[in-house]
């Protein structure tokens, strides 16, 4: 699980504005993923991405958005037409050559005042 | 898409004994079955994982079985410590055409009573 980064570690805003959720990784890994963690609700995925410059909607996309400029980064974007963003935001990688795994970063808990 | 149940929600058993969790999915397609432990405030952690053409695997006191036929598959874990109370997550993964994708369970949370 190491060589993936999360920052910040906590975030605080304000109701109706936007942030960005930084993840960067030095695995070399193609495929990203950004989940949503809730108490009771286990991990839902946001967003993925198989390949730079490319992503994909995932099962609760809806007031997110992403991009993968780079290989290394993968950015999650929070906005405010997201309806209930307090929540602990769980970036990943996964790698695809031998053994699949997937590899978490440490996690941004963010909370809207 | 897939679908995975996952049981119980929560689970309480005395040191040293064993712990079963389960899980069923949807999707006759996955093809690769990962457990997660979650520490609290920590990110979830691989403990092991089962590929579909194998039905059993063991890591000294973790297992896991696999039924491919009625799509679930289970995690054992034996002579329980206080250092397993955590949460668990099992998750189901698709690999196909390049895409892999992966779909968790809501996690049980283990308590082991000292």
């Amino acid at each position: 699980d190491g060589g993936i980064t999360q920052s910040p570690k906590y975030l605080f805003r304000k109701e109706g504005q936007n942030v960005t959720l930084s993840c960067e990784q030095n695995l070399n890994h193609d495929a990203m993923y950004w989940y949503r963690q809730d108490p009771g609700q286990g991990l839902r995925l946001i967003y993925y991405s198989q390949i730079v410059n490319d992503f994909q909607k995932g099962d609760i996309a809806e007031g997110y958005s992403v991009s993968r400029e780079k290989k290394e980064s993968f950015p999650l974007t929070v906005t405010s037409a997201q309806k209930n963003p307090t929540a602990f935001y769980l970036c990943a990688s996964m790698s695809t050559r031998g053994r699949i795994e997937q590899f978490f970063g440490p996690g941004t808990r963010l909370t809207v005042l | 898409g897939e679908n995975v149940e996952q049981h119980p929600s929560t689970l309480s058993v005395q040191e040293g004994d064993s712990a079963v969790i389960k899980c069923t999915y949807s999707d006759s397609a996955s093809n690769y079955f990962p457990w997660y432990k979650q520490e609290l405030g920590k990110r979830p952690q691989l403990i092991i994982d089962i590929r579909s053409n194998v039905g059993e695997k063991k890591d000294q006191r973790i297992a896991v079985t696999l039924n491919k036929t009625a799509k679930h598959f289970s995690l054992h874990i034996t002579e329980t410590q206080p250092e397993d109370s955590a949460v668990y997550f099992c998750a189901t993964i698709y690999s196909g055409a390049g895409s892999y994708q992966l779909t968790f369970g809501k996690g049980t949370k283990l308590s082991v009573i000292p």
